[in-house]
């Protein structure tokens, strides 16, 4: 099956400061990768998510880019509020793949 | 609000009792997903259904079993409960069965075993 590896599992920032998280996969035929928001207590729910077709995807200060041949894509969030503190995940899934997550990347952002 | 509809909320049970959590899928969805979080992990997939059929199956517990019913509502039952089953479950529904569409999760149902 797919293997998704995510990195950093903590990543503390003071608020207006970048943030990068970054996932590796293992199989060169999934091609869906959303991310994932959980606030504390919370259910997950998608940010933003990439087509192996396509090798960035903005939506205002969240993006998201792909690279399919060294498989691995990253989230990137600029000028940080405390409200983006969160825990982040990452996905892959598409063809015979059911959806697999990272293990999580818990972001602090400081005031 | 994602749609997806999951009871009860809040489960508080003893070891060797069996429970049942319920989900009903986002209108339109035809497949279910169940997940299993515990404390500080990140999201282990337990099984999917698509259309009423098993799909795919994850490191399910053979004490544990689900089914997805003709109106598409799933349930998943836990048997045997032990303290290591304290969790919070998740369910999560999408449009496609082959994990290429978004997730759409529930707010879960937490599982405590005393």
């Amino acid at each position: 099956g797919e293997n998704v590896e995510q990195h950093p599992s903590t990543l503390s920032v003071q608020e207006g400061d970048s943030a990068v998280i970054k996932c590796t996969y293992s199989d060169s035929a999934s091609n869906y990768f959303p991310w994932y928001k959980q606030e504390l207590g919370k259910r997950p729910q998608l940010i933003i998510d990439i087509r192996s077709n396509v090798g960035e995807k903005k939506d205002q200060r969240i993006a998201v880019t792909l690279n399919k041949t060294a498989k691995h894509f990253s989230l990137h969030i600029t000028e940080t509020q405390p409200e983006d503190s969160a825990v982040y995940f990452c996905a892959v899934s598409g063809g015979s793949y059911i959806p697999t997550f990272g293990r999580g990347t818990s972001l602090i952002v400081h005031p | 609000d994602s749609g997806v509809t999951q009871t009860p909320k809040h489960l508080i049970t003893a070891t060797g009792q069996r429970v049942t959590l319920r989900c009903s899928p986002r209108s339109g969805d035809l497949s279910v997903y169940w997940y299993q979080q515990s404390l500080d992990q990140g999201l282990q997939f337990l099984i999917q259904y698509y259309n009423g059929e098993e799909r795919a199956k994850g490191n399910i517990l053979e004490r544990f079993s689900a089914q997805q019913f003709p109106d598409l509502h799933s349930e998943l039952n836990l048997s045997s409960l032990e303290l290591g089953d304290s969790a919070l479950y998740f369910c999560a529904s999408s449009v496609e069965p082959d994990g290429g569409a978004p997730l759409h999760f529930g707010n879960g149902t937490r599982l405590t075993v005393t």
